[in-house]
């Protein structure tokens, strides 16, 4: 089965900037969309953004659009969530994963990260 | 958005008894529905897709059902390691959504 691994988490100031990754092991990488989906922990799962395969269309939750953006590096087997004007809100566990027919699969094991002063 | 509401919030069965959740959708989703198993600490793991499909690997004690608004997920037998939190998720509409989880607790 195809391993995604997220990285990159850590403790940012508000109105700061982060880059978390999302590492692929699949030679398949570039045939499927990834997402990301993020959780407060103790708290449920929310959605925050998709790429498609080829990298041409992205989608975002109205919550992040603008700050936010996705890319991939298909030679790099790796997607990319830079985060700008982090808020206290947007402190979460991040998720990365494939989408899979209705659902996502091959979940990475999640990236924590914190905006606090 | 779709707004997915789960029930019960909390099930605490015996080991061997069944236990059913349900997903209700605030508008139809055709059968875009998947449910998810969560134990503390983990990711998320897909159990269903496409309301009724076991996913790779997963034990067949586990069954989903329904389409349109309403859902149900079923644990034929319950076994210690099916102790987790499961989620509902929707992808017939844009954006994704998810229910806000069932605790199931195997006593």
């Amino acid at each position: 089965d195809v391993q995604l691994v997220a990285s990159g988490g850590d403790i940012v100031q508000p109105g700061g900037s982060l880059r978390v990754s999302c590492a692929a092991s699949a030679v398949t990488f570039n045939t499927y969309w990834v997402h990301w989906v993020r959780q407060v922990p103790g708290k449920g799962l929310v959605w925050v953004s998709d790429i498609k395969s080829d990298g041409t269309t992205a989608t975002y939750a109205d919550s992040v659009r603008g700050r936010f953006t996705i890319s991939r590096d298909n030679a790099k087997k790796t997607v990319y969530l830079q985060m700008n004007s982090l808020r206290v809100e947007d402190t979460a566990v991040y998720f990365c994963a494939r989408a899979y027919a209705s659902g996502f699969a091959s979940w990475g094991q999640g990236t924590p990260v914190t905006v606090s002063s | 958005d779709i707004v997915l509401s789960q029930s019960p919030g909390t099930v605490s069965l015996s080991l061997g008894e069944r236990a059913t959740l349900s997903c209700r959708a605030s508008q139809s989703v055709s059968n875009y529905l998947a449910w998810y198993q969560q134990k503390p600490g983990q990711a998320p793991r897909l159990i269903i897709y496409n309301a009724s499909n076991r996913a790779t690997g997963v034990p067949d004690r586990f069954s989903g059902d329904g389409s349109g608004t309403d859902f149900n997920f079923t644990i034929s037998s319950l076994e210690p390691e099916d102790s987790a939190f499961y989620y509902c998720q929707q992808r017939g509409d844009w954006p994704p959504t998810f229910g806000p989880g069932t605790k199931v607790e195997v006593k």
